[in-house]
C-alpha cells in the first residue's frame, strides 16, 4: 500500500538556518505530493503541492521538487524564521487508488530560535 | 477565499451527551472530510462526503454520525463517546476535479470527553 516516510523530528534549529525535512514515499500509481505546516494549536495548512516528476512546489520560501526516480519530496526553505515553528507533515494522494485518501508522514516538529 | 470554518473550538462533553460539531466552507467545493487527529499524530480520515453524498466511511463507530445537509455544510453529531474519542476533530474541502485533489483544512474542533 501506499506509505510516507518522514525523517523524525523534532528538529532544532536557529534562525536564518537552512531547513530540510527529508521525505520518501511508497505509491503503486503515478502520486499527487503536499506538504502541510500545522502551527502550535491550528488546523493544518496546505504549505504546497507537486502533481508529476520534476514539479517544484513553491510558497513562502518553502520548496520541494517531484524526485520520481528517488520518490523523494524533501522540504527546503533557506532561511527560517521563528515563525516557522511548527508540525510538518508530507503526504500522498495516489492517483491509481481513491481520489480522496491522503496518506500522511507521521510529521515533523521544527522548533527555530531566535 | 480559501477559508473552513469549524464550531465549536473547544467542546467538553460527558459520556451520555449528545452534541454536534459544524463545518462550512463557501469556496464551491463538492467533496468534504471529517479527520480526527491525536496529539503528536498526522490525521485519521473518517467521513469523506461527495457531492453530499457519502462516499467513504472508514469504519467509523456509530458513535459518530455525520451528516452533509447542503454542498457548504458538514455536521458531525456525537452521542455516547467514549474518553478516547478526545481528539482534535479536523474538517477539509476539496474542489471539483481538476485531476489534483488537494484538501483545505478547517481550525478544528478540540474534543474532550469526561
Amino acid at each position: 500500500g501506499d506509505s510516507v516516510t518522514q525523517m523524525e523530528g523534532p528538529v532544532t534549529l536557529s534562525e536564518e538556518a537552512f531547513l530540510t525535512i527529508n521525505c520518501t514515499y511508497t505509491a503503486t500509481g503515478y502520486p499527487s505530493l503536499f506538504w502541510y505546516v500545522q502551527y502550535p494549536g491550528e488546523g493544518l495548512q496546505l504549505l504546497l503541492k507537486a502533481t508529476k516528476a520534476d514539479d517544484k512546489g513553491s510558497n513562502k520560501g518553502f520548496e520541494a521538487t517531484y524526485r520520481k526516480e528517488t520518490t523523494s519530496f524533501h522540504l527546503e526553505k533557506g532561511s527560517v524564521q521563528v515563525s516557522d515553528s511548527a508540525v510538518y507533515f508530507c503526504a500522498l494522494m495516489d492517483s491509481g487508488g481513491s481520489n480522496y485518501k491522503l496518506t500522511f508522514g507521521k510529521g515533523t516538529l521544527l522548533t527555530v530560535n531566535p | 477565499d480559501t477559508e473552513v470554518t469549524q464550531t465549536p473550538k473547544h467542546l467538553v462533553m460527558g459520556m451520555t451527551n449528545k452534541k454536534s460539531l459544524k463545518c462550512e466552507q463557501h469556496m464551491g467545493h463538492r467533496a468534504m472530510y471529517w479527520y480526527k487527529q491525536k496529539a503528536k499524530k498526522p490525521p485519521e480520515l473518517m467521513f469523506v462526503y461527495s457531492y453530499e453524498k457519502l462516499s467513504i466511511n472508514e469504519s467509523v463507530p456509530s458513535r459518530f454520525s455525520p451528516e452533509c445537509p447542503n454542498s457548504s455544510l458538514l455536521n458531525l453529531h456525537l452521542h455516547a463517546l467514549q474518553p478516547e474519542d478526545s481528539a482534535l476533530y479536523l474538517c477539509a474541502s476539496s474542489p471539483p476535479s481538476t485531476g489534483v485533489y488537494e484538501q483545505y483544512f478547517g481550525p478544528g474542533t478540540r474534543l474532550t470527553v469526561t
